[in-house]
């Protein structure tokens, strides 16, 4: 039951262009959406989030956009460069028992940007 | 310098020798979880602590083992692996997982786990 999901496990763009990074949710719950971005042979770090009260919020070249009527949430990043070579997991928080949070995440999707 | 340790990086076993991954953190986090990553699945929860002597499963909790005997420890216990937990395995920590701080969840290297 993958409650995030990201339909493309990767994605190639020209440095400079536009990267446009999708992920959906099927849980209603979910209040809170982070995305996060992964070198090899490293962790996870975190880049941008966003709020369910929001539909936008930017940070330099990163903008996320979340449509709840959708349950869709989309992270652009323009101009793209090539650092930005990465797998990117899209997650959401919501609370479950206890009134601890939970962060689930999405399968990835692999970034490459060609010079 | 902030961060979290994992160890070892990289183990090779064999089926039914027991492991352990430790991890730990130098931010006094409250907050302190096991993942694995694995092609086409993602980040899965194993097992998550929201303190000292508290900890749940997650949501592939089956085969693993966890304690938090102190704030800053989280290791990962694997009492009789098998090949279906080779995979790669991530520890995090954050702040508060009540308050909205797991935006600065904090994540460790990995340990790239393969079982015989």
């Amino acid at each position: 039951d993958q409650q995030v999901k990201q339909n493309s496990p990767s994605l190639s763009v020209q440095e400079g262009r536009i990267s446009i990074l999708n992920c959906d949710y099927t849980n209603s719950m979910f209040d809170y959406f982070l995305w996060y971005k992964k070198y090899p042979a490293e962790g996870p770090t975190f880049l941008i989030s966003i709020s369910s009260i929001k539909d936008k919020n930017e940070d330099g070249r990163f903008t996320v956009f979340l449509n709840k009527s959708a349950k869709h949430l989309s992270l652009h990043i323009v101009p793209s460069q090539p650092g930005d070579s990465a797998v990117y997991f899209c997650a959401a928080i919501g609370v479950i028992i206890q009134g601890a949070q939970k962060l689930v995440f999405g399968q990835g999707t692999r970034l490459t940007i060609n010079p | 310098e902030a961060q979290v340790t994992q160890n070892p990086r990289y183990l090779i076993t064999v089926t039914g020798k027991k492991l352990t991954v430790t991890c730990s953190q130098n931010m006094n986090h409250e907050y302190m979880s096991w993942y694995r990553q694995d092609p086409g699945l993602g980040l899965r929860q194993i097992y998550y602590s929201m303190n000292v002597e508290v900890t749940d499963k997650g949501d592939v909790p089956e085969g693993y083992k966890v304690s938090r005997k102190e704030k800053r420890n989280f290791p990962l216990i694997l009492e009789s692996p098998s090949p279906n937990q080779t995979s790669l395995y991530f520890c995090a920590s954050s702040p508060s997982i009540r308050g909205r701080s797991t935006d600065t969840q904090y994540f460790g290297p990995g340990t790239r786990l393969t079982v015989l």
